[in-house]
């Protein structure tokens, strides 16, 4: 595609369920990143992929977040168990190399 | 750890008037430098890049400028345009490092 797609776009869980959100990346990008964005504040960094190396988990908040990507392109975000303080938009970018990071639209996680 | 942040949250502008967006960074080692536009309910938008070895560096009415002695960036958009109104972040990256660091973000708004 011509950017950046994420799905779902809206996405409500009932705490303690398990969610999982899609990222779709430009085409021959070999850098993936997920951030995680709240209500009025900067998108903070998640995760890193470079192909389908995950180089850098460090800003996952705990175990129950998980990242992949297999085939070094389409990438899921996986959270486990939800609470309430994951409610906030989630993003996935993509670059050719660690450079010009372009946004897909953002998945808005509602746990209630 | 790094940190990016704003001198201005909020700024407000006329039609037609240049507007001037600033972030200062605290990590000396960043080198590479990135302004995004977000819209409502959109992912974050490429507008600019610049690296370290660079002051300035201009693009279609936006021109970005690099202090490094102080550690100041700012964007300047030329006749500011009611599309224009969203939020700006700047984002930071160093080369030893996979990380994008957003700051917090400016929110202009032109009024017409």
């Amino acid at each position: 595609g011509a950017g950046v797609s994420q799905s779902p776009r809206y996405k409500v869980a009932k705490r303690g369920q398990d969610v999982a959100l899609r990222c779709d990346p430009i085409s021959g990008h070999v850098s993936l990143f997920w951030y995680q964005q709240a209500l009025g504040q900067g998108p903070e960094f998640l995760t890193y992929f470079q192909n389908e190396a995950q180089l850098d988990k460090s800003g996952l908040p705990s175990d129950r977040f998980f990242a992949e990507r297999p085939e070094g392109s389409v990438s899921t975000l996986k959270i486990q168990r939800t609470q309430q303080e994951d409610s906030a938009v989630y993003l996935c970018a993509s670059s050719l190399l660690l450079e010009k990071l372009f946004f897909g639209s953002g998945t808005q996680l509602s746990v209630l | 750890g790094e940190s990016v942040g704003l001198h201005l949250p909020t700024l407000s502008v006329q039609e037609g008037d240049n507007s001037i967006i600033n972030c200062a960074y605290s990590n000396s080692a960043s080198d590479y430098f990135i302004w995004y536009k977000q819209e409502s309910g959109k992912g974050p938008q490429f507008i600019i890049d610049i690296r370290s070895n660079m002051d300035k560096r201009q693009g279609q009415r936006v021109t970005v400028l690099l202090n490094k002695t102080v550690k100041h960036l700012s964007l300047q958009i030329a006749a500011t345009q009611p599309g224009d109104s969203a939020v700006y972040f700047c984002a930071e990256n160093s080369n030893t490092g996979n990380q994008f660091y957003f700051g917090t973000g400016t929110s202009l708004t032109v009024i017409p």
